[in-house]
C-alpha cells in the first residue's frame, strides 16, 4: 500500500513570496490533516478535512494560509505572503475514520520550508 | 537528515535496557491516544495506540499505559535498541465534538548508548 505522498521535499523562498505544497493521501482515507512542525516542537495542527469539507481550521493563519481538498482526495496548502516565522516542516497525514471513532493517522515525509 | 528536536527533553539509555517515556495530556475528554516515533528527516511513524476504555496495551517490545485519573500516558520500550533512537510524541484525539482532532505533545528525544 502506498503511503502519504508530499511534494516538494524542500523549498527555499524569500519572505513575501508565495509557496504551495501538495499532498496525496492514502487511497480510501477520508480524513486529511496538515500540520506545521517548527524545529524542536511537536506537530501543530493547521487544518483538518473530512472528505472535501473542513472540519477544523482554528489554528490556520487565514490571512496568509489557505488549503483546499476539492475532490476529497489530493490537497494543497498555500502560503501567501510567506514570513520568516513560517520556516518549518509541513506534514500531511491521512486516516481512515470510522463512524464512531478515529484511527491512527499516517504521515508523509513532509516539506521543509525555509523562508529567507 | 536534520535533527527533529534540538531542545526537547532527552532520555539516554543503555542498549538492552528498558525505556520509559512519559506524556501528560491536556483534555480529559480525549478518548484515543497514539504514540509516534519520528526519526530525523522523516514524518512521524505510528507505534501503538490505546483507547480510553483500556489502561494497558502491548505490542511488540512496546507497552502503552494510560492513567485517566491523572491524564498521564507512558510508553515502555523493552530491550532498547540503537534503532529506537528518535523523538517520541504522544498524541491525543478528542472526539467530543466529533471532529477527532489529533493533537500532539511536545516530544521526548530517546538516545540509545551502545
Amino acid at each position: 500500500e502506498a503511503g502519504v505522498a508530499q511534494s516538494p521535499r524542500y523549498k527555499i523562498i524569500e519572505k513575501r513570496q508565495s509557496v504551495a505544497f501538495w499532498c496525496n493521501p492514502i487511497s480510501g482515507h477520508a480524513t486529511l490533516y496538515w500540520y506545521q512542525q517548527i524545529l524542536g516542537q511537536g506537530p501543530k495542527l493547521l487544518i483538518q478535512f473530512q472528505n472535501n469539507g473542513v472540519v477544523d481550521d482554528s489554528q490556520l493563519p487565514k490571512d496568509r494560509f489557505s488549503a483546499e481538498r476539492l475532490k476529497g482526495v489530493d490537497s494543497t496548502l498555500k502560503i501567501q505572503p510567506a514570513k520568516l516565522e513560517d520556516s518549518a516542516v509541513y506534514l500531511c497525514a491521512s486516516s481512515k475514520r470510522g463512524q464512531t471513532m478515529n484511527t491512527e493517522a499516517f504521515f508523509g515525509q513532509g516539506t521543509r520550508l525555509t523562508v529567507v | 537528515g536534520e535533527s527533529v528536536g534540538l531542545h526537547l527533553p532527552t532520555l539516554s539509555v543503555q542498549e538492552g535496557d528498558n525505556s520509559i517515556i512519559n506524556c501528560a495530556y491536556s483534555n480529559s475528554a480525549s478518548d484515543y491516544f497514539i504514540w509516534y516515533k519520528q526519526e530525523s528527516g522523516k514524518g512521524p511513524q505510528f507505534i501503538i495506540d490505546i483507547r480510553s476504555n483500556m489502561d494497558k496495551r502491548q505490542g511488540q517490545r512496546v507497552t502503552v499505559l494510560l492513567n485517566k485519573t491523572v491524564k498521564h500516558l507512558s510508553l515502555q520500550i523493552a530491550a532498547t535498541q540503537p534503532g529506537d533512537s528518535a523523538v517520541y510524541f504522544c498524541a491525543e484525539n478528542n472526539g467530543e465534538d466529533s471532529s477527532y482532532k489529533l493533537i500532539f505533545g511536545s516530544g521526548t528525544r530517546l538516545l540509545v548508548r551502545p
